[in-house]
């Protein structure tokens, strides 16, 4: 079965510096996505950055990028000029071929200090 | 376009009573996904819906089950609640690509708090 590891369940950065978030996930599949999703204090879930395994280039979205390390199974979250409003719960993600579900890891809870 | 909408928000019951949980995708949006968040445990996949048949089931027992209409609109309901079951339930919603809904983006509603007693 896959699963998903985020092995900081809490993590905090200086106001425009950057942190990276750690993610390692369990598969035998060799297609599939992966996913980090925010969760600010409101509780609603926003998608905030998603790779496709076949794809080599690592994805980006604004101040956001990931490293995908796919023989390590590593999926890391890379927020630059951290912002107050980046202050949330973030979940790493997958999502494979075999199953219609997404499988969430436990979560990082970011704290941005001003 | 409206979001995906969870009712009701908040709930307080008892053990040993049941309860029912409503969610309305996004208009179009024929999946739904249904998930129990516990502070140690993170997001735990319940059930997952198509077009009304469940393509999808995580490791939870019996006592947990859902449905879809036909209006793509879905009901989760646990039965003899017990503490344990105090959680946020969050319900999301998915186009998918060509129906599957590993692939896109899932939209999420704001949950159902439920606290059991």
């Amino acid at each position: 079965a896959q699963t998903v590891t985020q092995s900081q369940p809490e993590m905090s950065v200086q106001e425009a510096e950057t942190v990276t978030l750690s993610c390692t996930y369990d598969t035998s599949e060799s297609d599939y996505y992966l996913f980090w999703y925010k969760q600010p204090p409101s509780r609603q879930m926003i998608l905030v950055i998603r790779q496709e395994a076949y794809k080599q280039q690592n994805a980006t979205e604004n101040r956001f990028s990931v490293n995908f390390q796919k023989a390590a199974k590593s999926f890391s979250l890379k927020i630059s000029d951290s912002q107050l409003g980046d202050a949330a719960m973030y979940f790493c993600a997958y999502g494979g071929n075999r199953d219609d579900k997404i499988i969430f890891g436990k979560g990082t809870r970011l704290h941005i200090l001003p | 376009k409206a979001g995906v909408t969870q009712t009701p928000r908040y709930l307080i019951k008892t053990r040993g009573q049941q309860v029912t949980l409503s969610c309305s995708p996004i208009s179009g949006h024929r999946s739904v996904s249904w998930y129990q968040q516990t502070p140690g445990q993170g997001l735990q996949f319940l059930f997952e819906y198509f077009s009304e048949t469940q393509r999808n089931k995580g490791n939870f027992p019996g006592r947990f089950s859902g449905r879809q209409f036909s209006n793509s609109r879905s009901e989760m309901n646990v039965s003899t609640l017990e503490l344990g079951d105090s959680a946020l339930y969050l319900c999301a919603s998915s186009s998918g690509l060509a129906g599957r809904v590993n692939t896109g983006e899932l939209f999420f509603g704001e949950g159902s708090r439920l606290t059991v007693l």
